[in-house]
């Protein structure tokens, strides 16, 4: 069964900390690996990483997939009380008949900003 | 613009009475699914679609139904909605880079 782990769960830091999400993956044909923030909303895309040791960067956020290690980490530096949310990773896979891929989600890592 | 249109945002109901959340995407795209969102589980799949009239089971497909009648449209029917029903629910279409389009958002409470 195809697995996806985010940790932690849960992380409370102040205002201008950097933090590192993780995200590691057991599945039977990875294609890609994505990464969602979703604050009060639906998720919103960040990030997808297909090749080992490139890091995806935008703005403070940044991202790198580690295929020999099935994982992946988000950095957020000069965190900002705007950055809380849940950050949702989700691996592609494809499914079993045929067609269409699918992504199989973590639990998510719920992340709070304190001022 | 490119988007997922899903309706209601919220809904109370009450248990046994039919409802149905409409889903709809403009970017033809072939692919669309149903998620659920509950706390310390995530979201997991119940429903999705790969073309018109071609659906499929996710992972917790107990208690819905979909169609798939026109490629736009993915509503997502609870004959019967029990409490454990309670949940975020998502639409989706996937197509592009971003892969997954998401809907705003369907809260559903039912008492």
């Amino acid at each position: 069964e195809d697995k996806v782990v985010q940790s932690p769960l849960s992380l409370v830091v102040h205002e201008g900390d950097t933090v590192t999400l993780n995200c590691s993956y057991e599945v039977t044909n990875f294609r890609s690996l994505l990464w969602y923030k979703q604050e009060k909303k639906a998720p919103t895309f960040l990030f997808m990483l297909t090749s080992s040791g490139i890091e995806k960067k935008s703005g403070r956020l940044s991202s790198i997939l580690d295929k020999k290690e099935l994982s992946s980490i988000l950095n957020i530096t000069a965190t900002q009380t705007g950055d809380s949310a849940i950050y949702l990773c989700a691996v592609e896979v494809p499914y079993s008949g045929g067609g269409a891929d699918g992504l199989t989600f973590g639990k998510g890592t719920h992340l709070i900003i304190q001022p | 613009e490119a988007q997922v249109t899903q309706n209601p945002r919220y809904l109370i109901t009450v248990t046994g009475k039919k409802l149905t959340v409409t889903c709809s995407q403009n970017m033809n795209h072939e692919y669309m699914s149903w998620y659920r969102q509950d706390p310390g589980l995530g979201l997991r799949q119940i429903y999705y679609s790969m073309n018109v009239e071609v659906t499929d089971k996710g992972d917790v497909p107990e208690g819905y139904k979909v169609s798939r009648k026109e490629k736009r449209n993915f509503p997502l029917i609870l004959e019967s909605p029990s409490p454990n029903q309670t949940s975020l629910y998502f639409c989706a279409s996937f197509g592009g880079d971003e892969k997954l389009f998401f809907g705003s958002g369907t809260q559903l409470s039912v008492l």
